[in-house]
């Protein structure tokens, strides 16, 4: 089993542009995540979903979309990157029914915007 | 106010110190709490769960004291390999089963 990967593994960007990011898991998981991270922060959660066809917000989903068409994947989309969408991103997935800390993370994506 | 607060250190300290790091929340309805490990540029990776009847795992301690909103990390006979970013995480428990997390107390072991 891969686990959690994620597309690309950095990026930079020119603001105005668009990209997605892509996360697959190869474990069957329900619960799909992606957080980002900034320097001196812990990760925050952007957007989630608990099921294939679903998603929902976090805590800092502006500038932001996602979509789940396939329980498998998880992408996560920036329509008009700004600098300020400068950051590592982690995606995460988990299943439903065991410990709650049973998260697993993808190695992370750094994406630059100038 | 953040929802979980850490001192980010750094916490220089010697082959075999034992050293502790300090959390705290805000969100008295948490429910879980974990600590996670986080080597540079890399993904976070579970170190321990906290109970409130506190835990041990090998050179590891944590503490949970709930009427506080408090938790702890102990660790004895400090590695040169402990060298990390240590993350405090709590989770309410609710439908979405997301984290939140500390932003993290840098350790640096030296020999």
């Amino acid at each position: 089993n891969a686990g959690v990967t994620q597309t690309p593994k950095f990026r930079v960007l020119k603001t105005g542009q668009s990209m997605t990011l892509l996360c697959a898991q190869d474990m069957n998981h329900e619960y799909m995540y992606w957080y980002r991270q900034d320097p001196g922060m812990g990760l925050r959660l952007i957007h989630y979903s608990v099921g294939e066809g679903t998603t929902a917000k976090g805590e800092v989903p502006d500038g932001y979309n996602v979509s789940r068409l396939k329980k498998q994947n998880f992408l996560l989309g920036l329509e008009s990157a700004a600098p300020s969408q400068t950051s590592v991103y982690f995606c995460a997935s988990s299943y439903p029914g065991t410990a709650i800390e049973t998260q697993y993370f993808g190695p992370g994506t750094r994406l630059l915007v100038l | 106010r953040k929802e979980v607060e850490q001192d980010p250190g750094p916490f220089n300290v010697p082959e075999g110190a034992t050293v502790a790091f300090n959390c705290t929340y805000s969100n008295s309805a948490s429910q879980s709490f974990f600590w996670y490990r986080q080597d540079c540029r890399k993904e976070p990776k579970l170190l321990m769960s906290v109970y409130s009847s506190g835990n041990e795992d090998g050179r590891f301690t944590a503490q949970l004291n709930r009427a506080s909103q408090y938790i702890s990390l102990l660790i004895r006979d400090s590695k040169l390999s402990d060298s990390a970013t240590y993350l405090c995480v709590v989770t309410d428990d609710t439908g979405r089963r997301a984290l939140t997390f500390g932003s993290g107390t840098r350790l640096q072991v030296q020999p």
